[in-house]
């Protein structure tokens, strides 16, 4: 089955403790992307990526870490957590052809710092 | 600047009537247009794609495109309470690098 897997699907921690929220696809997809959804604000993009190796900054970086070793892995990395990272993560992946290509989205990650 | 506006709501419609929702961006080099559905704490699944100026039908849904005017809207007929739900418009902004860039979302209520 086609799809985007993330874990943890939710997680309580502390302010300052590393945490890495995995995102994998089965769809060949060279692009990646992670949001984050807070009430009100929508989903905004944190980092993006185009293919192995390559990264980009969203509307709202600061505080994460991305990686793109392979192409079917994405991880957001959280060196040192804060209250205000506490959202709906969502990672969501697509194939781009040419000028077409959906975001195919995992089933989220709800994050709480205390 | 990358902006998706969209409506705002919440929209209610009766059952069986036809929800109309709107939708402006910023960015004139865009050429892939999407409407999400997303029910709360769930995540969004794509509802219609459209990239070219007109009508695309999928059964009960309409997307419209106008890139002159930089408007993409959806029309809902003959709605359901299942309708109900958060709807995003997202547009894949290629001036900034096939960046996907999300609206707000308008929250729509099918009355029974």
């Amino acid at each position: 089955e086609a799809q985007v897997t993330q874990n943890p699907r939710y997680l309580i921690t502390v302010t300052g403790k590393k945490l890495t929220v995995t995102c994998s696809q089965n769809m060949n997809h060279e692009y990646m992307s992670w949001y984050r959804q807070d009430p009100g604000l929508g989903l905004r993009q944190i980092y993006y990526s185009m293919n192995v190796e390559v990264t980009d900054k969203g509307d709202v970086p600061e505080g994460y870490k991305v990686s793109r070793k392979e192409k079917r892995n994405f991880p957001l990395i959280l060196e040192s957590p804060s209250p205000n990272q506490t959202s709906l993560y969502f990672c969501a992946s697509s194939p781009l052809t040419a000028n077409t290509g959906e975001l195919f989205f995992g089933e989220g990650s709800r994050l709480t710092v205390l | 600047q990358k902006e998706v506006e969209q409506n705002s709501g919440p929209l209610s419609v009766p059952e069986g009537a036809i929800a109309s929702l709107n939708c402006t961006y910023s960015d004139r080099g865009s050429q892939s247009f999407f409407w999400y559905r997303q029910y709360s704490g769930k995540s969004p699944e794509l509802i219609m794609s459209i990239y070219s100026n007109g009508d695309k039908e999928d059964g009960r849904f309409t997307a419209q495109l106008n890139k002159a005017s930089q408007y993409v809207s959806l029309l809902i007929r003959d709605s359901q309470p299942s309708d109900s739900a958060t709807y995003l418009c997202a547009v894949n902004m290629r001036s900034y690098g096939q960046n996907f860039v999300f609206g707000p979302g308008t929250r729509l209520s099918v009355l029974p």
